[in-house]
């Protein structure tokens, strides 16, 4: 069964550090893009970042870059989200998810959606 | 950044009856586009990709359709399991990622 579990979540300080977990399994980790969605409480969805295969490729939505990165261990079928000078607003349930490709004819190249969804973690900020 | 708007926000629907569920791209993203379906407490779960392929194990009476900047997310006839928050989400501009505010449906 392909499943994912975060880990991690926590109450911290305005300005603290956090990092994030996320153990994949059931499938073949260093094959796939992943994917980090957070959700704040009572609010819709939003992307936080990606990260490819080998780790090479990296990005962020712009709220969190400068503070926030991420980084894999394929030895050990890991995700991780390390999130620093935190602020009250990343305040949310912290969803990892596999990305898997689509292949789009019109213009000839693959772009990815997610698949598959951990459970997630809660981060609070506040003092 | 290209946003995604979901209308309506609410939709109150007896059991048995259609939902038609709306989102718009702010500019055009061929057909990549994902629904996700959202239960309280619960992670998304991945309905349609490709605005209108169904994901593993999702029942027929959900269906997807649209491409460039209209879509819509069809319920032919909705079970009490599917009263949940809808969300529609943008892929064409990977990776960079956006999603809908979302659609919750209701029971009537």
């Amino acid at each position: 069964e392909v499943q994912l579990v975060e880990s991690g979540g926590t109450l911290v300080q305005p300005g603290g550090s956090l990092r994030l977990s996320c153990a994949a399994s059931g499938f073949t980790f260093s094959f796939y893009w992943m994917t980090w969605v957070r959700q704040a409480p009572g609010k819709g969805l939003e992307w936080v970042a990606n990260i490819k295969q080998d780790g090479s490729e990296k990005y962020f939505v712009d709220s969190v870059k400068g503070r926030f990165t991420v980084s894999r261990d394929s030895a050990k079928n890991s995700l991780y989200l390390q999130m620093n000078s935190l602020r009250a607003e990343d305040t949310a349930v912290y969803y990892c998810a596999r990305s898997v490709p689509d292949y789009d004819v019109l213009t000839a190249s693959y772009n990815y959606f997610m698949d598959v969804w951990g459970r997630g973690t809660t981060v609070t900020v506040a003092s | 950044e290209i946003v995604m708007t979901q209308s309506p926000a609410t939709l109150s629907v007896s059991p048995g009856e259609r939902a038609t569920l709306s989102c718009r791209a702010s500019q055009s993203i061929s057909s990549s586009l994902a629904w996700y379906q959202q239960k309280p407490a619960q992670a998304p779960r991945l309905l349609i990709y490709g605005a209108s392929a169904r994901a593993t194990g999702i029942p027929a009476r959900f269906s997807g359709s649209g491409s460039g900047t209209e879509f819509t997310l069809t319920i032919s006839s909705l079970q009490s399991e599917d009263f949940a928050v809808y969300y529609c989400q943008q892929y064409n501009d990977w990776p960079l990622l956006t999603f809908g505010g979302g659609t919750k449906v209701e029971i009537k």
